[in-house]
């Protein structure tokens, strides 16, 4: 099963930031949060990822809260090509378990 | 372009019949990976390979089989075994075991009749 939980689907007006928020209240201390999104029919792609600190890219945010028990992902002026699924993932690459386990992802939907 | 490749798109075949389906990339990753999606679902591990001539099962493994005879290339063959084949196919990489990100390839959509 996930260890995430996310929102099944939200709506977002061009140009204004989308806010996707995660729970992942058993996530352990060696494990990260890492972000993908997957458009229509492809491959996901990787957004981000982080331990405990706040992260920063080139395509979104990542803010995690201080207990790590949930996480947002913001995506600044959000345009129609970021419609997709957004998949919060949390893994410990470092313990001999190297894989992802996906939950269903939030469905966004951006507006014009 | 460095990347992963997939192919083909679609396929199609017959239950019975054993399907391979073809992964290949030019990243120079050490570490392979096969997910299944099924429509609305998120996707599940099949087999995974941190280095050549060595792969571990995933949580789905039953019905599948994979070989990694070249750094570069990763195949998956559906065999007759498995009870429900159809589905969307993604193929993945990674620098090594220990890498972060994931590059995924476009996916190949199989239906079997």
């Amino acid at each position: 099963d996930a260890k995430t939980t996310q929102p099944p689907s939200m709506d977002c007006a061009e140009g204004r930031a989308a806010n996707l928020p995660c729970n992942h209240s058993t996530i352990s201390g060696n494990e990260y949060v890492y972000w993908y999104r997957q458009i229509h029919s492809q491959g996901p792609q990787y957004i981000i990822h982080g331990l405990k600190n706040n992260e920063t890219n080139e395509m979104a945010s990542l803010i995690i809260t201080e207990d790590r028990k949930s996480s947002t992902l913001i995506l600044p002026h959000a345009t129609l090509r970021d419609t997709a699924v957004y998949y919060c993932i949390v893994s410990d690459f470092t313990s001999g378990t190297y894989k992802y386990i996906f939950g269903t992802g939030t469905r966004l939907k951006v507006l014009a | 372009d460095g990347g992963i490749t997939q192919s083909p798109k679609y396929l199609f075949r017959k239950e019975g019949q054993n399907v391979t389906l073809s992964c290949e990339q030019n990243l120079n990753h050490d570490a392979m990976y096969w997910y299944r999606q099924d429509p609305g679902q998120g996707l599940r591990l099949i087999y995974y390979s941190q280095i050549v001539n060595d792969f571990q099962k995933g949580d789905i493994a039953e019905g599948y089989s994979v070989s990694r005879e070249k750094k570069e290339s990763f195949p998956l063959t559906v065999t007759s075994a498995q009870k429900n084949p159809t589905a969307f196919y993604l193929c993945a990489s990674s620098r090594d075991r220990k890498a972060n990100e994931q590059y995924f390839g476009p996916g190949t959509r199989l239906t079997v009749t």
